[in-house]
């Protein structure tokens, strides 16, 4: 069974800083994709960055880069140039392949919540 | 183009009673997934479905079903509910069951059971 683990609870952090926010992953599996949501109180779920287990360069889209860094079973997220809109929780996910039936499911740690301060 | 909607938003039960939420997928959009997001947790699967089908289950008791129907919206029925079954549910809707990629979610509905 796979395993995300998301360390920091709460983080702060000053408006046009960057922030990383740390995300430590555990599977056996060799094929597997790895996820940044967003989500703010309205409680919808925004996709931000996803990365491939055998894709060899980070990922990134926009202001967002994921730090993948496989040996060490580690994809933090990067958010440069935070704005107040940055203000959410934000949760680290896996997509997991269960091969006994057929399909793959997504298992999501236990989210960051960031607080961007004027 | 419309996203994955959900509904009732919110909803309120007493212990014992039955709820029912309703998802629809992004339109071309096959496979549904239930999550359950209690509060200050990660969202947990409960549920996916594809062509109708039952594909996968999460660890959640009987009191947990769900359907998918011909136009691939999909049902999340609850049984005899408890207090912890009080969360928000979240539907996500992928072209296939095996898709690899983003999930697109639903806003959620939001089950207090009082």
């Amino acid at each position: 069974a796979q395993k995300i683990t998301q360390t920091q609870p709460g983080m702060f952090v000053q408006e046009k800083e960057a922030v990383t926010l740390d995300c430590t992953y555990d599977t056996s599996d060799q094929s597997y994709g790895l996820f940044w949501y967003k989500q703010p109180s309205s409680g919808e779920m925004i996709f931000l960055i996803y990365q491939g287990s055998y894709d060899e360069q980070n990922a990134t889209e926009g202001r967002y880069s994921l730090n993948f860094q496989k040996a060490r079973k580690s994809a933090n997220l990067v958010i440069s140039a935070s704005q107040l809109g940055d203000s959410a929780m934000y949760f680290c996910a896996m997509r997991e392949a269960i091969i006994s039936g057929g399909y793959q499911k997504v298992t999501f740690g236990t989210g960051t919540k960031l607080q961007v301060i004027p | 183009d419309a996203g994955v909607t959900q509904s009732p938003t919110h909803l309120i039960k007493t212990r014992g009673q039955h709820v029912t939420l309703r998802c629809s997928p992004i339109s071309g959009h096959k496979s549904v997934s239930w999550y359950q997001q209690v509060l200050g947790q990660g969202p947990q699967f409960i549920f996916q479905y594809y062509e109708k089908e039952e594909r996968g289950r999460g660890n959640f008791p009987d009191r947990f079903s769900a359907r998918q129907f011909p136009n691939y919206s999909s049902e999340l029925n609850v049984n005899a509910l408890l207090l912890g079954d009080s969360a928000l549910y979240l539907c996500a809707s992928s072209t296939t069951y095996r898709d690899t990629g983003e999930l697109f979610f639903g806003e959620g509905s939001r089950l207090t059971v009082l």
